[in-house]
């Protein structure tokens, strides 16, 4: 099956730096997205990016399909910004999402 | 409001009972989730509906049944709990048809068994 790897697997940043957290992926996807996990559990979505760039505010997702990796930024970060990162992709056309170990954020203040 | 809900949100029990979860969406998908997160955070696929069809069961032991009354409900049975049981489970959906297939996930559930 496809594999999924996320770097850096922690970071420690202060409130207001900026950071940018790695996806690589070992096939063609049709599916990529990007996933907070708040330190309640919940997960949210953050990207829906399978090719291409978008940003969300303090966001941003790069994906470059051909070379197999995504990027996500977050700028200025702050303390609500600490949880876990995950990438999430699927290569079969049935959805089958396909997680990353995921990147533990935590912003200081 | 809530997209994806699920019930309930904590879950104790002993080992070998049998429990079940339920999960609905409101947002009009084709295709409804069942992930596990286990205690190191890894979460992976269990089983995937549309439209009330099975279409993907990740080699999951034969006490997990998912049940799907129609395609805003997925509900998992799960009979004989174990202790590696123990996890916090993730409904989710999304739309097959058409060009962007997001997924949306619930609140999870976490199933503790003693």
């Amino acid at each position: 099956g496809i594999q999924v790897e996320q770097s850096p697997p922690d970071l420690i940043l202060q409130e207001g730096a900026n950071s940018t957290l790695r996806c690589n992926f070992s096939d063609s996807v049709n599916n990529l997205q990007w996933f907070h996990q708040n330190p309640w559990g919940q997960l949210i979505n953050l990207f829906y990016i399978p090719s291409g760039t978008k940003q969300n505010g303090r966001l941003s997702a790069t994906t470059v399909a051909t070379e197999r990796y995504s990027l996500l930024y977050i700028s200025s970060s702050q303390t609500t910004d600490s949880g876990v990162y995950f990438c999430a992709v699927d290569n079969t056309g049935f959805q089958k999402l396909v997680f990353g170990t995921g990147t533990r954020l935590l912003v200081s203040p | 409001d809530t997209a994806v809900s699920q019930t309930p949100k904590y879950l104790v029990t002993q080992m070998g009972n049998d429990k079940s979860i339920k999960c609905e969406q409101n947002l009009g998908h084709d295709t409804m989730y069942w992930y596990k997160q286990d205690s190191k955070k890894f979460l992976k696929i269990m089983f995937s509906y549309n439209n009330k069809e099975l279409i993907i069961n990740e080699t999951v032991p034969n006490r997990f049944s998912p049940k799907s009354p129609d395609k805003a409900h997925l509900n998992l049975h799960i009979n004989s709990l174990e202790l590696g049981d123990s996890a916090v489970y993730f409904c989710a959906s999304s739309q097959i048809a058409g060009e962007f297939n997001e997924q949306f996930f619930g609140p999870g559930t976490r199933l503790t068994v003693l």
